[in-house]
């Protein structure tokens, strides 16, 4: 069975690079139909796509965070992982690692991580 | 830029059935957004229910259903129940491989 596991620091200061990491248990990051990818979502509000990578390299970016995102896939580790630079309050979100099915006539988050909290704040 | 739009919130009475919709400022929802609709209960990570517009994820009851309705994607509950009440959330690819998500609606079962 799929298990997906965020872990990273749960405070960040302003400026500085948000990282996290998603341990893929289950299945494996070299799966040729998933991309692996993050959600966030701010307290109160709804969900927002950040970004998702094909274990090759591929990435694809929200465009209002491209410039600040990097998402990598380690396969030796079977894990990916966030890093989301220059952070400020407004970045302060649940972040949630997923499998991103993109095949045939598909494209969607079939699994989920529980979420981490990450607060910015000096 | 195309957002996605939802209802921001809705209720239905126990055992009947709603229709909530998800639409684009600019333009028409098609298959080709292959349409995904996501379950959040309070504190909790969300849950996959259907994608490509009307297949149920396993193990998800066939009270839910997705569909097309005008130019819009919908999703159907029938027979609601009380645990059905929490926030529901479409998502949609666009052109260049992005994806967005509503706003998500939150259902109110009374």
């Amino acid at each position: 069975q799929l298990q997906l596991q965020e872990s990273g620091p749960g405070v960040v200061k302003p400026s500085e690079t948000l990282s996290l990491t998603c341990s893929v248990s289950g299945d494996s990051v070299r799966s040729s139909i998933y991309y692996w990818g993050w959600i966030r979502q701010s307290p109160g509000k709804g969900l927002e796509w950040i970004g998702s990578m094909y274990y090759s390299g591929y990435s694809l970016y929200n465009p209002s965070l491209k410039s600040r995102v990097t998402i990598s896939v380690d396969t030796s580790r079977n894990e990916f992982s966030l890093k989301l630079n220059s952070v400020s309050a407004a970045d302060t979100a649940v972040y949630y690692c997923a499998r991103h099915e993109k095949g045939e006539q598909r494209d969607h988050f079939d699994s989920w991580g529980q979420g981490t909290l990450v607060t910015v704040s000096s | 830029q195309n957002v996605v739009t939802q209802e921001p919130s809705f209720s239905v009475s126990p055992g009947g059935t709603v229709t909530l919709t998800c639409g684009l400022t600019s333009g028409s929802v098609s298959t080709g957004n292959y349409a995904s609709w996501y379950q959040q209960t309070a504190g909790r990570a969300p849950r996959t229910l259907i994608y490509s517009t009307n297949i149920r994820s396993s193990g998800v009851p066939d009270r839910f259903s997705g569909s097309l309705l005008g130019s819009q994607a919908a999703l159907t509950i029938t027979g609601a129940q009380a645990d059905d009440e929490c926030d529901y959330y479409c998502a949609l690819y666009l052109t260049g491989g992005i994806v967005v998500f509503g706003g998500g609606t939150k259902l109110t079962v009374l």
